[in-house]
């Protein structure tokens, strides 16, 4: 079955420290892929998408490349901001059902 | 304005008691989802419903009922409130149908059963 794993957190850094946050799937055909971010307080939104292998999305400064090969989407940031302290969730979703399948959701704490 | 709006933001109440939560969304979206999150912050999609139309329904005890009256609206009813119901429940709302759209998701409703 479809499925998202990411790396377990919390992850803590340094303001101005470069992030990854790892996410692998398992999917059948040819999946989209999201990460969605979580501010404390806040419902989940959308930070930024790629819907074909070799696709970059971004936004905010953050980036993840869609690799088929290695069946992975990690988000990555050149330099970390307090602001940044969030849940990230990676996700994906095939096209052929109603439904994105989750990671279990990684927590990022930005230290000043 | 506040795309999707959900109502009660906290809502504490006794086991065994009957509750509801109300979702808005003024997207004007077809599809409107309700999600449990777990004190792990583990995300479980409950429900879906497209054009007033039940098109997700996931392994979730039968004492949950949800009801769209319309496009805009979506509420979840639960029934006999069990302490293992307590969660943050997110409504939200996408364009289509497909997981492929962006979803919205309104601020959350924290329910604690004591």
């Amino acid at each position: 079955g479809n499925s998202v794993t990411q790396m377990e957190g919390p992850v803590t850094l340094s303001e101005e420290a470069f992030l990854t946050i790892n996410c692998t799937y398992t999917a059948t055909g040819y999946p989209s892929l999201f990460w969605y971010v979580q501010y404390p307080g806040e419902g989940l939104q959308l930070l930024l998408k790629a819907t074909k292998a070799d696709d970059k999305g971004s936004n905010k400064g953050f980036e993840a490349t869609y690799r088929k090969e290695t069946t992975s989407f990690h988000l990555e940031k050149g330099s970390v901001q307090v602001s940044d302290s969030a849940v990230y969730f990676c996700a994906l979703n095939t096209g052929s059902n109603y439904q994105l399948i989750w990671g279990a959701g990684t927590k990022l704490i930005i230290k000043p | 304005d506040t795309a999707v709006s959900q109502t009660p933001k906290y809502l504490v109440t006794q086991m065994g008691n009957d509750k509801s939560i109300k979702c808005e969304q003024n997207l004007g979206h077809d599809t409107m989802y309700w999600y449990k999150q777990d004190s792990k912050k583990f995300l479980k999609i409950m429900f879906s419903y497209n054009n007033k139309e039940l098109i997700i329904n996931e392994t979730v005890p039968n004492r949950f009922s949800p009801k769209s009256p319309d496009k805009a609206h979506l509420n979840l009813h639960i029934n006999s409130l069990e302490l293992g119901d307590s969660a943050v429940y997110f409504c939200a709302s996408s364009q289509g149908q497909t997981g492929l759209y962006e979803q919205y998701f309104g601020p959350g409703t924290r329910l604690t059963v004591t």
